[in-house]
């Protein structure tokens, strides 16, 4: 089974605080995405990563910023927090196959609920 | 045009009901459309997922049903159960995977 693990399950922090949110993947999966998930809006693509060094932004990566320094680890840097930011935070992985999607579904974290006071 | 649209928001429904979830996009080049489960406290799971060459896909008690030339997918719960109340996300993306959309969430209630 593939495992995603996220360090923390819970973090509270302050405004302006730089914050690491960790994720490792133990499938050796070259795709990574860091989502954000808030009531009513869905899941919402903030960075992925297809390979190690490499990063493309999603639909909301202003505020933050990713590092993959090692292939199964997925870094979100949060530069200075705000309390817009307050969220759960999901990590995934997946496979690129050889371009059959349908064989490389996400597989996520369980997440790590952020509150930045 | 990269939206997903998901309806209803929320549903109840009485054990053994059939709760029908439906899904909307724009996107011609979508063409992988999975559904994600998520019980409180957990991450979304793999629930079924279907592809456009095929109108119907069966797993166990849930069927996806997809309607190309609407650009339409819906996801049916066959005698559905307590333990299945959970947040339901439809998703869609295209052949290179790497950018899934995720409809806004169905949240479901399944009463004893």
């Amino acid at each position: 089974d593939v495992k995603v693990t996220q360090s923390s399950r819970y973090l509270v922090k302050r405004t302006g605080e730089k914050v690491f949110l960790e994720c490792v993947q133990d499938m050796d999966h070259e795709n990574m995405f860091w989502y954000r998930q808030d009531p009513g809006l869905g899941l919402r693509l903030i960075y992925f990563s297809y390979d190690v060094k490499m990063k493309e932004k999603g639909d909301i990566p202003e505020g933050y910023s990713v590092s993959r320094e090692k292939k199964e680890r997925f870094s979100l840097i949060l530069e200075s927090a705000s309390t817009n930011q307050t969220s759960m935070y999901l990590c995934a992985s997946s496979s690129s196959g050889t371009g059959v999607t349908y064989n490389s579904p996400l597989h996520f974290g369980n997440g790590t609920r952020l509150t930045v006071t | 045009q990269q939206q997903v649209k998901q309806s209803p928001q929320s549903l109840i429904v009485q054990k053994g009901g059939i709760p029908i979830i439906n899904c909307a996009y724009e996107n011609t080049a979508f063409d992988y459309f999975p559904w994600y489960q998520q019980f409180p406290g957990k991450g979304p799971a793999l629930l079924i997922a279907i592809r456009p060459d095929v109108s119907e896909k069966k797993e166990g008690r849930f069927t996806i049903s997809f309607n190309k030339s609407a650009k339409q997918f819906s996801l049916h719960i066959m005698d559905s159960q307590p333990g299945d109340s959970a947040t339901y996300f439809c998703a869609a993306t295209d052949n290179y995977g790497q950018n899934f959309v995720f409809g806004p969430g169905t949240r479901l209630s399944v009463l004893p």
